[in-house]
């Protein structure tokens, strides 16, 4: 079992529907929580961090760690287009530990 | 600021010989990591340098090796290449690389192909 697992998709949707992301993990040790966005021929960029358990929220976008259930999401509303791209979580254990991530969801917003 | 840049974009290589990748991070970035991307094991970490020292190892062979000169500059090198070596090669670098908060700024990636 690889330490995160993440449905590779392809996700298709709707401009303007609700996106769930998700990403399950198995070691409890994992404190600090990512999500990169990657579009085609680039390197990832990271859209949000989260410490711990909890919601964040920035813009269309939510981050949600459910550590008790070593899952965690990434919610975008209203998506458009322009959110077509491959979503990666990623974690690690502490600040100078690598991260570890999951393969990537491919997600396309149709107008 | 110019973001990280890596050289060559694109590189055709085949079984045997050896190959080296380049990474320039941002100014005044001091760590550096380097991940292969495949779309069988998605994105796996290979190593990561700080001020010139090797501070993390992934799980990979020793045909994978690399290292970081006094300006942050960095190379990694792969030797006998190998048909799975093919793989998007991708450079990151952070401010200290220390901080959990400290963000990882990805370039474009090379993508090498062994034939």
């Amino acid at each position: 079992q690889k330490e995160v697992e993440q449905d590779p998709g392809p996700l298709s949707v709707p401009e303007g529907a609700i996106v769930s992301l998700n990403c399950t993990y198995s070691n409890s040790a994992f404190q600090y929580f990512m999500w990169y966005r990657q579009y085609s021929r680039k390197g990832p960029e990271l859209l949000m961090y989260t410490y711990s358990s909890g919601n964040k929220e920035d813009g269309r976008f939510t981050a949600q760690v459910d550590k008790s259930s070593k899952y965690i999401s990434l919610f975008i509303r209203d998506s458009q287009p322009s959110d077509s791209a491959t979503y990666l979580c990623a974690m690690r254990w502490s600040g100078n530990t690598p991260l570890v991530f999951g393969k990537g969801t491919r997600l396309s917003v149709i107008a | 600021k110019a973001g990280v840049t890596q050289t060559p974009r694109y590189l055709i290589k085949t079984r045997g010989q050896q190959v080296t990748l380049s990474c320039s991070p941002i100014s005044g970035h001091r760590s550096v990591s380097w991940y292969q991307q495949t779309p069988g094991q998605g994105l796996q970490f290979l190593f990561e340098y700080f001020s010139e020292t090797q501070r993390n190892k992934g799980n990979f062979p020793g045909r994978f090796s690399g290292r970081q000169f006094s300006n942050s500059r960095s190379e990694m090198n792969v030797s006998t290449l190998e048909l799975g070596d093919s793989a998007l090669y991708l450079c990151a670098s952070s401010l200290l690389g220390g901080a959990p908060t400290d963000t990882q700024y990805f370039g474009p990636g090379t993508r090498l192909t062994v034939l």
